[in-house]
């Protein structure tokens, strides 16, 4: 049972363009919800993250979006760069149990 | 701090052997998760410790595989025996706050 998805496996951007990154969820008690990236042979390292108080949350080019209702987040890069390319894992928390969950992961290339 | 650190990075060994991952996680961090990538589920979670005690072991996927933490600074992952399907790369990651610290992560390859 998985519940944390993201349903597109990979996607391919134009350089310039924005690229979004989609996140689905099925427990409620998520309070933090999070985006790594991975590049091969390394580790994912933090890229953004929001709080379930919140509906959007921006660090420069990447904002995520969250809507509670449908249990639904995104990431949005803009402009898209090269070396944006990368694997994106969401992630969420349950605070009471510390527990970090992924999902599968959203393969990016983005075309020059 | 030089970050999480895992070892081997590569481990080639075959079926029925013992496999011990290790993995130092950054200093003064209470959490430390082990994770497991594969193509076909992603970035899975198999056990997780707070202040060396594991809390959560329910991700691990059978008796074969076991996970300790004697110390604050040190910790296991060991796979008795080792079969084709534990294939995968292992990550153990230590958090602080929201944020999460993974290590390179070791590729376990069982033939």
């Amino acid at each position: 049972d998985q519940q944390v998805k993201q349903n597109s496996p990979s996607l391919s951007v134009q350089e310039g363009r924005i690229s979004i990154l989609n996140c689905d969820y099925t427990n409620s008690m998520f309070d933090y919800f999070l985006w790594y990236k991975k590049y091969p042979a390394e580790g994912p390292t933090f890229l953004i993250s929001i709080s379930s108080i919140k509906d959007k949350n921006e660090d420069g080019r990447f904002t995520v979006f969250l809507n509670k209702s449908a249990k639904h987040l995104s990431l949005h890069i803009v402009p898209s760069q090269p070396g944006d390319s990368a694997v994106y894992f969401c992630a969420a928390r349950v605070t009471s149990y510390d527990k970090v969950i992924f999902g599968p992961g959203t393969s990016l290339s983005v075309i020059p | 701090d030089a970050g999480v650190i895992q070892s081997p990075r590569h481990e080639v060994t075959e079926m029925g052997q013992e496999v011990t991952l290790r993995c130092k996680p950054i200093s003064g961090h209470d959490y430390l998760f082990w994770y497991r990538q594969t193509m076909m589920r992603g970035l899975e979670l198999l056990i997780y410790f707070n202040n060396n005690v594991p809390i959560d072991d329910s991700g691990m996927p059978e008796d074969r595989f076991s996970a300790k933490m004697p110390n604050a600074s040190f910790s296991t992952l060991k796979i008795q025996p080792s079969e084709p399907r534990d294939s995968a790369v292992y990550f153990c990651a230590s958090p602080e706050g929201v944020e999460a610290f993974f290590g390179q992560g070791t590729r376990l390859t069982v033939v």
